[in-house]
């Protein structure tokens, strides 16, 4: 079964640094590229950062550029996603997402997110 | 990088057929074949319904579809079910190299 499992949330003051983790099971983790998304509460989805399957190409929004950074460990099928400098409005519920890029030994980037964690909450308040 | 635009809320009855539309710009929408739609549940996780502007994924009902037409995707469900009510969900790739979600979509199944 596959699954992506979040953690890592929790209350920070503004400011403050949290470091969330995805640990993922259920798939060969290494033939995909990953995804954070997030959601303020009542909220849409923003899109925040991704890791190229390759491994070699990060992306982020502009509204977080310069405070997080994405990161993957596929010893250990784990995302990561160090957020420094946060402010109140970095709270949401922080989703990691996959995007298929290797299958059969053909890789190729997709850009579209096939399976999501179910999330963690992160509230930055005083 | 703009969100986006999605009308906040469509409905409709049972059997019938709707559309949520989804704007964007040439580049975004309009600039690749990368629009995506994902479904959303209250307390769950989103859930991908479309990608590539028409393809469904497998254990998808073909009652879903997508299109586009320039800078404009559209998500239409047909044969409309009670189940289907859920909040809706475009995303396309960007000129940016970054993506951009729409700001969702409420369909109420009367």
């Amino acid at each position: 079964e596959v699954q992506l499992l979040e953690s890592g949330g929790g209350l920070v003051q503004p400011g403050g640094s949290l470091r969330l983790s995805c640990a993922a099971s259920g798939f060969t983790f290494s033939n995909y590229a990953v995804t954070w998304a997030r959601q303020a509460p009542g909220k849409g989805l923003e899109w925040v950062s991704s890791l190229s399957g390759s491994g070699g190409s990060t992306y982020y929004a502009d509204s977080v550029k310069g405070r997080f950074t994405i990161s993957r460990d596929n010893s250990k099928n784990t995302l990561f996603l160090q957020m420094s400098s946060l402010r109140a409005e970095d709270t949401a519920l922080y989703y990691c997402a996959r995007s298929p890029y290797c299958s059969n030994g053909i890789c190729y980037t997709r850009y579209y997110f096939d399976f999501w964690g179910q999330g963690t909450l992160v509230t930055v308040s005083s | 990088q703009s969100a986006l635009t999605q009308p906040a809320s469509v409905s409709g009855s049972p059997g019938q057929s709707i559309t949520i539309s989804c704007t964007g710009t040439s580049s975004d929408v309009g600039g690749y074949t990368y629009v995506s739609w994902y479904q959303q549940n209250p307390g769950k996780a989103p859930k991908l319904i479309i990608y590539d502007v028409t393809k469904r994924p497998s254990g998808v009902s073909d009652r879903f579809s997508g299109s586009k037409s320039v800078n404009t995707a559209s998500l239409t469900i047909s044969g409309l079910q009670a189940e289907d009510e859920a909040d809706y969900y475009c995303s396309s790739y960007t000129a940016s190299s970054t993506w951009v979600f729409g700001g969702g979509t409420k369909l109420t199944v009367l």
